[in-house]
């Protein structure tokens, strides 16, 4: 039990779909980072919000956006989507953005789009 | 650019063998290396992580891993392995100053009574 929660557990949207997933973090952590998952891979990093503001991104295109709330909690939200967006999204948060920081996960939500 | 390899993408072990899951890594710079497990329909746990120090880390369950930095290698160990650890094992990697995660591939550990 990390104390991070996600919601919904489980999605399905079809192609050009709007989606939001959400996720709740521990209380004081100021940091929310975001993952993709796909069927069989290791997570990759969507971006990370440290005090509702952006702070770095990966590889992903502009489709892919984010909030994070006062309230330690945040969003994912994914436009025209696509199949290859089928996965498992996974939120992690940590207190502060050092490199001593652990991250805690949540369960992930599972996205399927046909 | 930074990268990380596991080796081998699934390893079977039969209950109260020692298991190594194996993990190199590339960078050019400092490192912090992390090994996850990954239950099924969960997210991520930390095991265990290596930031300074020692280079042999003690985890949880049971678990060490052991920096080499002329190997540029993280393995895992456990000495006698439960089928209670079945599940898909992480290594990754971030560098100072940055939170993004790169994860390897993974390596589903499948213990055999």
């Amino acid at each position: 039990e990390t104390g991070v929660t996600q919601s919904p557990t489980h999605l399905i949207k079809t192609r050009g779909q709007q989606v939001t997933l959400r996720c709740s973090s521990q209380s004081g952590h100021n940091t929310v980072s975001w993952y993709q998952q796909a069927l069989g891979q290791g997570p990759q990093f969507i971006f990370q919000y440290y005090r509702e503001e952006e702070n770095g991104r990966g590889n992903f295109p502009p489709r892919f956006s984010g909030l994070q709330f006062p309230n330690y909690s945040s969003e994912l939200n994914v436009n025209a989507l696509e199949l290859d967006d089928s996965a498992l999204y996974l939120c992690a948060s940590s207190l502060g953005q050092g490199d001593q920081e652990t991250q805690y996960f949540g369960p992930g939500t599972r996205l399927l789009v046909l | 650019a930074q990268s990380v390899t596991q080796l081998d993408s699934q390893v079977p072990v039969f209950e109260e063998a020692p298991v190594e899951l194996r993990c190199n890594y590339s960078s050019s710079v400092s490192v912090y290396l992390f090994w996850y497990v990954q239950y099924p329909n969960q997210g991520l746990q930390l095991l265990l992580k290596y930031l300074s120090g020692s280079t042999l880390v003690k985890g949880i369950n049971g678990f060490e891993a052991e920096f080499n930095k002329s190997q540029t290698s993280f393995h895992l160990r456990k000495p006698s392995v439960h089928i209670s650890d079945t599940a898909e094992y992480f290594c990754a990697v971030t560098y100072s100053s940055a939170s993004k995660i790169i994860f390897g591939s993974g390596t589903r550990l499948s213990i055999r009574p």
